[in-house]
């Protein structure tokens, strides 16, 4: 299995900051098939990321993923406030299609 | 417009047995592989079982093996949970997540999610 692990695991910043978030993974993950995720209280996850690094529809620009191998990261270039909340990598490349345990971004 | 519409989740003691469906609409339901997901109160997101388009595969994780079996009616575009032997730590609100494309795929869809309760 797979564990991911991201940090940190609470990023404070204001809007307009810049966000990077790192997604680590114990084994090399496979094609690149890594993803992020969205999350609000009481909402379901929202796709931003997939293939590490390809906008999911109606993903804006300021959102961008990089990284390969075991090393990824999720960039939000400029913070709007709707943008805080909870953020989840995950690897598909191998079962079990496992999640970090996430970093939440909140407002300083 | 993709939606999917989990249904029969509650509270269920120790030992019991819920069964959970997800309705699908807004694409081809038989040509995409789905997956449970589950995420227990204040906790992270936890991948719990999958099956591919046709059924002919699934998949689970090793919390669930041997307790959970997950089914799929293409005619009915429907997508199934049947958990049995029930924990208190299966207690979580279960999604249901269309892939993108095949197995190794992300997930481009989600439901809004089903409370499980497991409590004496």
């Amino acid at each position: 299995e797979i564990v991911l692990t991201q940090s940190p695991g609470t990023l404070s910043l204001s809007p307009g900051e810049r966000a990077t978030l790192s997604c680590r993974a114990s084994q090399s993950v496979s094609t690149s098939y890594l993803a992020w995720y969205q999350q609000k209280p009481g909402q379901a996850p929202r796709p931003l990321i997939y293939g590490a690094s390809s906008r999911a529809t109606g993903i804006p620009d300021r959102f961008s993923g990089s990284g390969s191998g075991t090393d990824f990261s999720l960039t939000i270039s400029r913070l709007e406030p709707e943008d805080f909340a909870v953020y989840y990598c995950q690897q598909y490349g191998s079962s079990p299609k496992t999640f970090g345990q996430g970093t939440k971004v909140e407002i300083k | 417009e993709v939606q999917l519409l989990e249904s029969g989740g509650g509270l269920v003691q120790p030992g019991g047995s819920l069964r959970l469906s997800c309705s699908a609409s807004g694409f081809t339901f038989s040509n995409y592989a789905m997956s449970w997901v589950r995420q227990a109160p204040g906790e992270g997101l936890e991948w719990v079982s999958g099956i591919s388009g046709a059924g002919a595969g699934t998949y689970y994780a090793d919390s669930v093996k041997g307790r959970f079996t997950i089914s799929r009616d293409n005619s009915k575009n429907t997508l199934y949970l049947q958990m049995n032997s029930l924990r208190a730590e299966d207690t979580a609100v279960y999604y249901c997540a269309k892939s993108r494309s095949g197995w190794y795929a992300d997930y481009d869809y989600w439901g809004q999610g089903t409370l499980v309760t497991v409590s004496s």
